[in-house]
């Protein structure tokens, strides 16, 4: 069955980096579309970026645009989301997802999340 | 890219059914098939219940069915179980292949 395994959240002050990572499983990773989605508390899902099957496209929201990077590696079945410059308003809990085809179609299976914390 | 609009809440007694509405735009709705429908419960990863508009999951039960009409989606839940009682999203994928959640429904079952 198709696991994906969010690691890399935590506690970090404004300004200062976090590179959040996602183990895959149960599926051949390297035909997939991969995102990154987040919840701040209280609130509803939000897109954060996609990556094409094969890396060769990368799409991120107006908010995160410029400051983080989404990558995969997959030899290692691993998606990669490196924050940088981050903002209170960047704490939420992080999915991971895998999309329903190869590119940017919708979202079918998604992580158990892990949560980022911005704050001094 | 503006989130697209869900109404905040919806109920309906066990055996009812209930329709949620999302509303966007020709940019997002109505320009795209690619409309998706997530369960939500408190603490947990959300749940694919609908894709491309009208297209169910295996695993997912036909009480959920998916429609559009214009730049607005719905998504109607037949024969209320307890269970179905959760958050639900719309989404749509937008141009630049970005994608846009609506703000969610909270589902109660009364």
């Amino acid at each position: 069955q198709v696991q994906l395994v969010e690691s890399g959240g935590g506690v970090v002050q404004p300004g200062r980096s976090l590179r959040l990572s996602c183990a895959a499983s149960g599926f051949t990773f390297s035909s997939y579309g991969m995102h990154w989605v987040r919840q701040a508390p209280g609130k509803g899902l939000e897109w954060v970026a996609v990556i094409f099957y094969d890396g060769s496209s990368k799409y991120y929201a107006d908010s995160v645009e410029g400051r983080f990077t989404i990558s995969r590696d997959n030899s290692k079945n691993t998606l990669y989301l490196q924050m940088n410059s981050l903002r209170p308003e960047d704490t939420a809990v992080y999915y991971c997802a895998k999309d329903i085809y190869g590119t940017s179609s919708g979202i079918h299976y998604w992580g158990q999340g892990t949560l980022v914390t911005v704050s001094s | 890219q503006s989130a697209l609009t869900q109404p905040p809440s919806a109920s309906g007694s066990p055996g009812q059914s209930v329709t949620i509405s999302c509303t966007g735009s020709s940019s997002d709705v109505g320009g795209y098939n690619y409309v998706s429908w997530y369960q939500k419960h408190p603490g947990k990863a959300p749940k694919l219940m609908i894709f491309e508009v009208n297209k169910r999951p295996s695993g997912v039960p036909d009480r959920f069915s998916g429609s559009k009409s214009g730049n607005t989606a719905s998504l109607t839940v037949s024969g209320l179980q307890a269970e179905d009682e959760a958050d639900y999203y719309c989404s749509s994928c937008v141009r630049n292949n970005n994608v846009v959640f609506g703000g969610g429904t909270k589902l109660t079952v009364l």
